[in-house]
């Protein structure tokens, strides 16, 4: 069964700073790997996701994640953070021959300081 | 023009009650999913349709019952609620093998 940690449950950060948002994952093959954001009181938006190929993928509002099997990580990163991007993010894992049964890291609450 | 819409959004109600909560997409996908978040933000799968066939179904109890009258809904009814049954409950779809997209959650609320 696949397990996902994301090991940070709360980070400050200023703003115009630089963001990385850890994630490992537990998954015997292939994972399709997901980092999703909830504003307060919002659903989850889509922030990338990583399926094949490049192992370097680009998301939405600047953000990357780069997927590295040999560690089991898909960390999120951005270069400079705006207020805005003060938020709950998730990572999730999902199996082809499950699809849609995620599982959700307990999430990693971002703070942005001015 | 939003393309997963639950309601309500805020649900408060009594222990013992039974209450319905709706969800639609527009997104034209083919499977739609029920999600609980508690307290704690853990969140966790609760059923899927695909075509309003019965999908996934994780370990709930029977007073939660699902139930998709088309593949662009996809409602949960739960009876006799319980003080444990308090998150917020998100609805989401997608078409096979692409990402979730979820709606803005109901959070209920049992006193």
């Amino acid at each position: 069964a696949q397990s996902v940690t994301q090991p940070d449950i709360h980070i400050t950060v200023s703003e115009g700073a630089s963001l990385e948002l850890r994630c490992n994952y537990s998954y015997g093959a292939t994972p399709y790997l997901f980092w999703y954001v909830q504003s307060p009181g919002q659903g989850l938006q889509l922030l990338l996701k990583y399926f094949s190929g490049d192992t370097l993928v680009q998301g939405i509002k600047g953000f990357e994640a780069e997927f590295k099997r040999s560690q089991s990580s898909f960390n999120l990163r951005k270069p400079s953070v705006h207020w805005s991007d003060a938020a709950e993010y998730f990572c999730a894992v999902g199996a082809a021959d499950s699809w849609g049964k995620f599982q959700f890291g307990a999430g990693t609450q971002v703070v942005v300081t001015p | 023009d939003t393309a997963v819409s639950q309601t309500p959004k805020y649900l408060v109600t009594q222990m013992g009650n039974d209450k319905s909560i709706k969800c639609e997409q527009n997104l034209g996908h083919d499977t739609m999913y029920w999600y609980k978040q508690d307290s704690k933000k853990f969140l966790k799968i609760m059923f899927s349709y695909n075509n309003k066939e019965l999908i996934i179904n994780e370990t709930v109890p029977n007073r939660f019952s699902p139930k998709s009258p088309d593949k662009a809904h996809l409602n949960l009814h739960i009876n006799s609620l319980e003080l444990g049954d308090s998150a917020v409950y998100f609805c989401a779809s997608s078409q096979s093998n692409s990402p979730l997209h979820f709606g803005n959650g109901t959070r209920l609320t049992v006193t």
